[in-house]
């Protein structure tokens, strides 16, 4: 199984910082990698597909970048909305596999 | 617009089986896959299984294999995932999820709104 960490796994951070979440896999998923976002009680909404295009509707300032083994989940200036539980996830290899996730909490 | 609704919350006794739906609606049911995912309170994600909702081909993991089984019904465009000889550790939030193409590598874009299955005697 293709492993996923995740880090840090849990971030304070104060509105308007730049933040950035890093997720490492166990061997090269070329740039099949997703970003979600879950608050609690809800379902994941995805951010970004393929590394680094941001999926409809979703704000610009949220980024994605990388490739191989290494990827970065970047919010360029953090927003109230944006509180919330980050996670990766690999789609190329089954099992389909998700990191353990980043808490973005209020500094 | 796309839509999965699943079925309700669920409390299940050790041992006994549990059965989720999941109805789609605002595409054709039969050209993307759905996948069931669950999630442990507090915990992340775990792949279970997907079924190709047009000929009914499926894939499992390895570690539920055998006691998991994907079916659907096109007439009714609905998945149905059940979970046999159930423990303490099966508890958890269950979604069903469509991804956001139809072919190839594809993430995760629409997702049910959760099941909760409780295991506890």
């Amino acid at each position: 199984d293709v492993q996923m960490t995740q880090s840090p796994s849990t971030l304070s951070a104060s509105v308007g910082d730049r933040v950035t979440i890093t997720c490492r896999a166990s061997q090269s998923i070329s740039s099949w990698l997703a970003w979600y976002q879950q608050k609690p009680g809800k379902a994941p909404n995805l951010l970004i597909y393929k590394a680094s295009s941001l999926q409809s509707g979703v704000p610009s300032r949220f980024s994605g970048s990388g490739s191989g083994t290494e990827f970065t989940l970047t919010i360029s200036s953090l927003q109230p909305d944006d509180f919330a539980t980050y996670y990766c996830q690999q789609y190329t290899n089954y099992p389909l596999t998700f990191g353990g996730g980043t808490k973005v909490e209020i500094k | 617009q796309v839509q999965l609704v699943q079925s309700g919350a669920e409390v299940k006794k050790p041992g006994a089986s549990v059965k989720v739906s999941c109805r789609a609606s605002g595409y054709i049911f039969t050209n993307y896959h759905l996948h069931w995912v669950r999630q442990a309170p507090g915990q992340t994600f775990e792949w279970m299984a997907w079924i190709n909702t047009g000929n009914g081909d499926t894939k499992y993991s390895e570690k539920l294999q055998g006691r998991v089984t994907i079916t659907r019904d096109t007439s009714a465009t609905t998945a149905y995932m059940e979970l046999s000889s159930l423990r303490s550790e099966d508890t958890a939030v269950y979604y069903c999820v469509r991804g956001h193409a139809s072919g190839g590598y594809y993430a995760f874009q629409h997702w049910g709104q959760g099941t909760l299955v409780t295991v506890s005697s």
